[in-house]
């Protein structure tokens, strides 16, 4: 598809179970972001890739977390041991910086995570 | 990084203009300012962006004054679909950090 694709679309676990995330970026975006959306909140910024550089993981709130990308393309985000507390909405952003000094983000559907 | 600050909510009417405005008062001279609208269980979606001055597109205007510490969204004749939450961001680069977001709620 043109978009960005983000699977699944919902994900119910216990807690204690690791949990995997994955998000398409739109072919040709060099840059992808990983935000968490709790029940009406705003968006918190978890992590960063861009090209080939270190990802920017300075957003992740605990070492469960964690993210690559393979090949500059999908990306998967990772959460370990998860805890009620991680419930929430992974949105999942691409953009071609090239284009302008940001770009603009496009966003995935989402990922909803609930933890029992 | 540029801290940005926006009303919680807003309320309107449709057919009338909206105005949203956002303090970014650390805003560093390489930011752009870009502006994104929410739909519930939607991932956010970008109206306009900005550097100084004026901006517009076929949905909305973007206002930068010259110290460009704030800047102003603004939706003409909004309806009711326009009832959103809207999102200023502030930066380049990385770390792109979304604020609260205004809530906006358009009446009939």
């Amino acid at each position: 598809g043109a978009g960005v694709s983000q699977s699944p679309s919902n994900k119910v676990t216990e807690k204690g179970k690791d949990v995997e995330l994955r998000c398409d970026p739109i072919s040709g975006h060099t840059a992808l972001y990983w935000y968490r959306q709790s029940l009406g909140q705003g968006l918190e910024f978890l992590i960063y890739f861009q090209g080939n550089s270190a990802p920017d993981k300075s957003g992740l709130p605990s070492d469960r977390f964690s993210a690559e990308r393979t090949g500059g393309s999908v990306s998967t985000l990772t959460i370990q041991r998860t805890q009620q507390e991680d419930s929430a909405v992974y949105l999942c952003a691409s953009s071609n910086p090239g284009q302008g000094i940001t770009g603009e983000l496009f966003f995935g559907e989402g990922s909803r995570l609930t933890v029992l | 990084l540029a801290k940005t600050t926006q009303p919680i909510s807003m309320d309107s009417y449709e057919g009338q203009e909206v105005n949203i405005t956002c303090s970014h008062n650390n805003i560093a001279t390489n930011d752009y300012i870009t502006w994104y609208q929410q739909f519930p269980s939607q991932g956010p979606r970008f109206i306009i962006q900005g550097y100084k001055t004026k901006v517009t597109n076929e949905v909305a205007s973007l206002f930068i004054p010259a110290d460009r510490k704030s800047s102003t969204l603004s939706l003409p004749r909004v309806s009711l679909s326009d009832t959103a939450v809207y999102y200023c961001l502030v930066g380049g680069g990385n770390m792109l950090t979304f604020g609260g977001g205004t809530r906006l709620m358009v009446k009939p």
